[in-house]
């Protein structure tokens, strides 16, 4: 699976959008972007997946740039519960794997 | 629909034992995978289960093993407990298995080996 690349923490102020940038410059044509959050003590969370074409969801929206080599997720209006580690996973379509390889992912801070 | 449930949430185990964990995944899914997550090394998986098959495993040593049952529950077992398995362990289940299916996890049971 390509590596991915993040950074390690962001701020956002409630109410504004956060924007968490991804880079996966060796992502190969078959290969899904995932996002998922971790909210301190809980078990991740899955958040929305895309493979070429932006998504969005009740969630969050997706970008994909044009070459695939990185991505945002964006949470629209983050509020105090948005606080969490956000994984951004790439994920090989075999079609018989489910394993999930995650990084450090960036640790969003909302606050007042 | 109820979510992922994993039992025990908490445990305290000595060195040199050994321990068994508990998954149920949410009604009708038929994937459940497991991982362990460390300060040290963040969230590892472990090993995947479809249809009472292992599917799909992770770089642990063989005293990390699971299997799962016909109603889709899973169990992952460690033997001769080391202080670095010290970790949360976290069950997730899906729909079937494969790249698009996304995974629920649920609330993980948090072994502490003394």
């Amino acid at each position: 699976d390509a590596k991915t690349t993040q950074p390690p923490s962001m701020d956002c102020a409630e109410g504004r959008a956060a924007n968490l940038p991804c880079n996966h410059s060796t992502i190969s044509g078959n290969e899904y972007v995932y996002w998922y959050r971790q909210i301190h003590s809980q078990g991740p969370q899955y958040i929305i997946h895309g493979l070429k074409n932006n998504e969005t969801n009740e969630m969050a929206s997706l970008i994909i740039t044009e070459d695939r080599k990185s991505s945002t997720l964006i949470l629209p209006h983050a509020t105090l519960r948005d606080t969490a580690v956000y994984y951004c996973i790439v994920l090989i379509a075999t079609g018989t794997a489910s394993k999930l390889t995650f990084g450090t992912g960036t640790r969003l801070q909302v606050t007042l | 629909k109820a979510g992922v449930t994993q039992t025990p949430r908490y445990l305290i185990k000595t060195r040199g034992q050994q321990v068994t964990l508990s998954c149920s995944p949410i009604s009708g899914h038929r994937s459940v995978s497991w991982y362990q997550q460390t300060p040290g090394q963040g969230l590892q998986f472990l090993f995947e289960y479809f249809s009472e098959t292992q599917r799909n495993k992770g770089n642990f040593p063989g005293r990390f093993s699971g299997r799962q049952f016909s109603n889709s529950r899973s169990e992952m077992n460690v033997s001769t407990l080391e202080l670095g398995d010290s970790a949360l362990y976290l069950c997730a289940s899906s729909q079937s298995t494969g790249f698009s299916y996304e995974q629920y996890f649920g609330p993980g049971t948090r072994l502490t080996v003394t």
